[in-house]
């Protein structure tokens, strides 16, 4: 079955320690994203890409990292520079970035990241 | 400024009635998308039902529809017949055709969803 796979689901990070998180899919889509999400809250955007090789900050980009250096893999990394990375976290990805606005993301089941 | 809101932080729902989930959204684009998404406990975000700007007809799935007003900027989710696994958040979302080649949505707060038997 074809679908977006997140890894580890839950995830424990020490101060100063930087963590990846993995998210892979296997839809065949150009586009991929990372939200954030804090408890009793929407989902804001860190950091989308439309193409391997390309991708643009988000809304909240301060403390995180990404690289796309293949089209099935968008890993993040949260850096020391993020001080409050405790949140869940949510991978997401789309046919293509831009064209038609019908298009769907779909998600993964999500990272769970803590501070220890 | 907030460009989703959703303004029922929770609801209520007896089994088998219908309820309705609010959302209004703020955009001086002309062509945009509406999507409603379903997060159970798990985490997961399931997409439900999708509204296009230009759409005469309101979207229909299964127990899903939409009502679309778009003089009055709202994207209501009613969801019929409700079942104990409905109980969920639930979160609109809007994405602008205007500049967003990334394909960028907006999520709202969410509203979350109970289900009674």
């Amino acid at each position: 079955d074809g679908g977006i796979t997140q890894s580890p689901k839950y995830l424990f990070r020490k101060e100063g320690q930087n963590v990846t998180l993995s998210c892979e899919q296997n839809l065949n889509h150009d586009a991929m994203y990372w939200y954030r999400q804090d408890p009793g809250q929407g989902l804001r955007l860190i950091y989308y890409s439309q193409i391997v090789n390309d991708f643009q900050k988000g809304d909240i980009a301060e403390g995180y990292s990404v690289s796309r250096e293949k089209k099935e893999s968008f890993p993040l990394t949260v850096t020391s520079a993020q001080k409050n990375p405790t949140a869940f976290y949510l991978c997401a990805s789309s046919i293509r970035g831009g064209g038609r606005l019908n298009q769907p993301q779909h998600f993964g089941d999500g990272t769970r990241l803590s501070i220890l | 400024a907030q460009k989703i809101t959703q303004t029922q932080p929770g609801m209520f729902v007896q089994e088998k009635e219908a309820v309705t989930l609010d959302c209004t959204y703020d955009t001086s684009d002309q062509s945009y998308g509406l999507f409603w998404y379903k997060q159970p406990s798990s985490g997961e975000m399931i997409f439900l039902i999708y509204q296009g700007s230009y759409d005469e007809q309101n979207a229909t799935e299964g127990r899903y529809s939409l009502n679309f007003q778009k003089a009055r900027k709202s994207a209501n989710l009613v969801i019929s017949a409700s079942q104990l696994g409905d109980s969920a958040m639930y979160f609109c979302a809007m994405r602008e055709g205007r500049g967003n080649q990334g394909g960028k949505l907006i999520f709202g707060q969410g509203t979350e969803l109970s289900v009674k038997p």
